[in-house]
């Protein structure tokens, strides 16, 4: 069975400092990753995904997230944050089914 | 191209009620699924379709039903309504089931009273 775990339910940043926003997983076979991104009152977004090839993966609105596989991580990064970037973030593992974690809120204040 | 719509966006039931939430997309896609999603919780898989005709379980399938006559729409009944199915639903496609991105519709809340 597979699993996420979001690390952090709530992250609150400053305007234009960098930010990160861990993921573990398991999983018993190859994984594709995921990270989705939901505004207030709508639903979910592809940021980035991962399914095979450089670790370093780039996503939309300047995010980015690296997998780790010794780690089993696949945290989600980016240097500079706005305050449009206020959101809820998931991680989620692909098998059989899509497995969400329990998200993490990404809060920018100025 | 209208994505993934969903309706009602809202809507209040009473304890015993039944209703469907309707989901339809555009994209031709194969894989259909429904999700609910509560506070602190984030989203778990209620049922999928992998195509017409073809439905299974997910991880919270009770109280719940779905049939999947056609490619475009995935229907989720909700049988007699409890106050434990008060949630935000979405309803999601893609092409594929595992590799491939979902596109989600913009949910329903549903309150049961």
């Amino acid at each position: 069975a597979q699993s996420v775990t979001q690390l952090d339910s709530q992250v609150p940043v400053f305007e234009e400092a960098p930010v990160e926003l861990r993921c573990n997983y398991s999983s018993s076979v190859s994984v594709y990753l995921f990270w989705y991104v939901q505004y207030p009152n709508q639903g979910l977004q592809l940021l980035l995904k991962y399914l095979s090839g450089s670790t370093l993966v780039k996503g939309i609105n300047g995010f980015e997230a690296e997998f780790n596989k010794s780690q089993t991580s696949f945290h989600l990064r980016k240097p500079s944050v706005h305050i449009s970037d206020t959101a809820e973030y998931f991680c989620a593992v692909s098998d059989q089914a899509l497995t969400f974690g329990k998200g993490t809120m990404l809060l920018v204040s100025p | 191209n209208a994505g993934v719509t969903q309706t009602p966006k809202f809507q209040v039931l009473k304890t015993g009620q039944s209703m469907t939430l309707q989901c339809a997309q555009d994209m031709n896609h194969e894989y259909m699924s429904w999700y609910r999603q509560d506070p602190g919780m984030g989203l778990r898989l209620i049922h999928y379709s992998v195509g017409a005709g073809i439905t299974d379980q997910g991880e919270v399938p009770n109280g719940y039903n779905v049939s999947r006559s056609t490619t475009e729409d995935f229907p989720l009944r909700l049988l007699s309504a409890a106050p434990s199915q008060t949630s935000v639903y979405f309803c999601a496609s893609s092409y594929g089931h595992d590799s491939y991105e979902q596109y989600f519709g913009p949910g329903t809340r549903l309150t049961v009273t």
